[in-house]
């Protein structure tokens, strides 16, 4: 079946340590994103991608980093200079521009906590 | 820039009783709006959009929603709610003339009480 997958569902990381989180999607679609979600707050864009080799900050991205070397693949690097790292990832993809309906698909997210 | 109000964090309802969830936006432009659903540790899945023609919106679920232009809402709307519908729900907002990046809500937890 075609989805996202989010790898890994949990993860759990010192403090100081980098950490990096999949997101593969076999739907075909030109766009991806990272966002975070914290209890409250709803989601906060962190980075995109609209195309191949191509990506924008979002709204939080400090402290984060990201690439997109292939159209499946939009890994996100959670680095040390985030201050609270601590969260639910979620990552998601869309047509693209060029049908633009608007709709996200969502994968089932990661849990990150930094002890 | 666009923004999105939802004005009830926790919404406690009845089952079988009817229930509506608020969405506010602001935005200089024409907007796209979305309902999303999130069940416990698992991703968002859509409930239903408006892009354009009718103000009234059917989705999955039984659940409708309708487009207020003058009022800038896009509330939520289900006649007879079920224990399955607790959940969390987020209203977003998108350029239809820009990329699809959606801007959310802070979200509305649904407890339906048996």
């Amino acid at each position: 079946d075609g989805g996202i997958t989010q790898s890994p569902k949990y993860l759990f990381r010192k403090e100081g340590q980098n950490v990096t989180l999949s997101c593969e999607q076999n739907l075909n679609h030109d766009a991806m994103y990272w966002y975070r979600q914290d209890p409250g707050q709803g989601l906060r864009l962190i980075y995109y991608s609209q195309i191949v080799n191509d990506f924008q900050k979002g709204d939080i991205a400090e402290g984060y980093s990201v690439s997109r070397e292939k159209k499946e693949s939009f890994p996100l690097t959670v680095t040390s200079a985030q201050k609270n790292p601590t969260a639910f990832y979620l990552c998601a993809s869309s047509g693209g521009t060029a049908t633009n309906t608007g709709e996200l698909f969502f994968g089932e997210g990661s849990r990150l906590t930094v002890l | 820039a666009q923004s999105v109000t939802q004005l009830d964090s926790q919404v406690p309802v009845f089952e079988e009783a009817p229930v509506e969830l608020r969405c506010n936006y602001s935005s200089s432009v024409s907007v796209y709006l979305f309902w999303y659903v999130q069940y416990p540790n698992q991703g968002l899945q859509l409930l239903l959009k408006y892009l354009s023609g009718s103000t009234l919106v059917k989705g999955i679920n039984g659940f409708e929603a309708e487009f207020n232009k003058s009022q800038t809402s896009f509330h939520l709307r289900k006649p007879s709610v079920h224990i399955s519908d607790t959940a969390e729900y987020f209203c977003a907002v998108s350029d239809p003339f820009g990329n699809e990046k959606l801007t959310f809500g802070t979200g509305t937890r649904l407890t339906i009480i048996p």
